[in-house]
């Protein structure tokens, strides 16, 4: 299976800062990693796909960059609702692994 | 958009076996890709299994052997039969629709709509 380890764990940051999470795979999956987001009980929800498309209604404070085996995903200046839980996931090959999960806090 | 409802999940004793159901309303079940994907209390996500428009199927390798995915395109429903349950089958199932798209000459695929999720406890 392909490993996802994402970095850090957990995140402590403050509105309007910028934040980058990093997610490293590990082998190269070209572009296919893509980006969630998870808020407390709720399922979670497609950010960035193909590495850093943009999906449709998300915010443009959201990006992310990367190939092969690195990737991050970076928030500009960070807003209330941003405050969640972020997931990486390869869809590389077809069992499919998310990483373990970034926690950003206030 | 696509709407999506799960269901079937409760207390089960280990070694036994439940079904999932996953209600799809705005697109059918039979022409998209849908997928099972599990969180385990206060951890994080796990892919379980898929079940392309095609009706190739694929696990993985932690339920490969104890879960069938199926689907009922006159119901409009997913399914995911489980059995020989343990307990880190605990777990809230959510069931999301996969959605392909071409980038740079690739298909990358994605789980672009998901449910609101089902609690399955495996205890006795």
């Amino acid at each position: 299976d392909i490993q996802l380890t994402q970095s850090p764990s957990s995140l402590s940051a403050s509105v309007g800062d910028r934040v980058t999470i990093t997610c490293r795979a590990s082998l190269g999956i070209g572009s296919h990693l893509n980006w969630y987001k998870q808020e407390p009980g709720k399922a979670p929800k497609l950010l960035i796909y193909a590495a850093s498309s943009l999906q449709s209604g998300v915010p443009s404070r959201f990006s992310g960059s990367g190939s092969g085996t690195d990737f991050t995903l970076t928030i500009h200046s960070l807003q209330p609702e941003d405050f969640a839980t972020y997931y990486c996931q390869q869809s590389y090959n077809i069992l499919w692994t998310f990483g373990q999960g970034t926690k950003l806090n206030i | 958009e696509v709407s999506l409802v799960e269901s079937g999940g409760g207390l089960i004793q280990p070694g036994g076996s439940l079904t999932l159901a996953c209600a799809a309303s705005g697109s059918t079940v039979s022409s998209n890709t849908l997928s099972w994907v599990r969180q385990a209390p206060g951890k994080g996500l796990e892919w379980v299994s898929i079940i392309y428009s095609g009706g190739r199927t694929y696990y993985a390798d932690s339920v490969r052997g104890r879960f069938t995915i199926s689907r009922d395109g006159t119901k409009n429903m997913v399914y995911l039969h489980m059995s020989s349950l343990r307990g880190e089958d605990t777990s809230v199932y959510y069931c999301a629709t996969v959605w392909g798209t071409l980038v740079r000459g690739e298909t990358v695929e994605v789980f672009d709509n998901w449910g609101q999720g089902t609690l399955v406890t495996v205890s006795s």
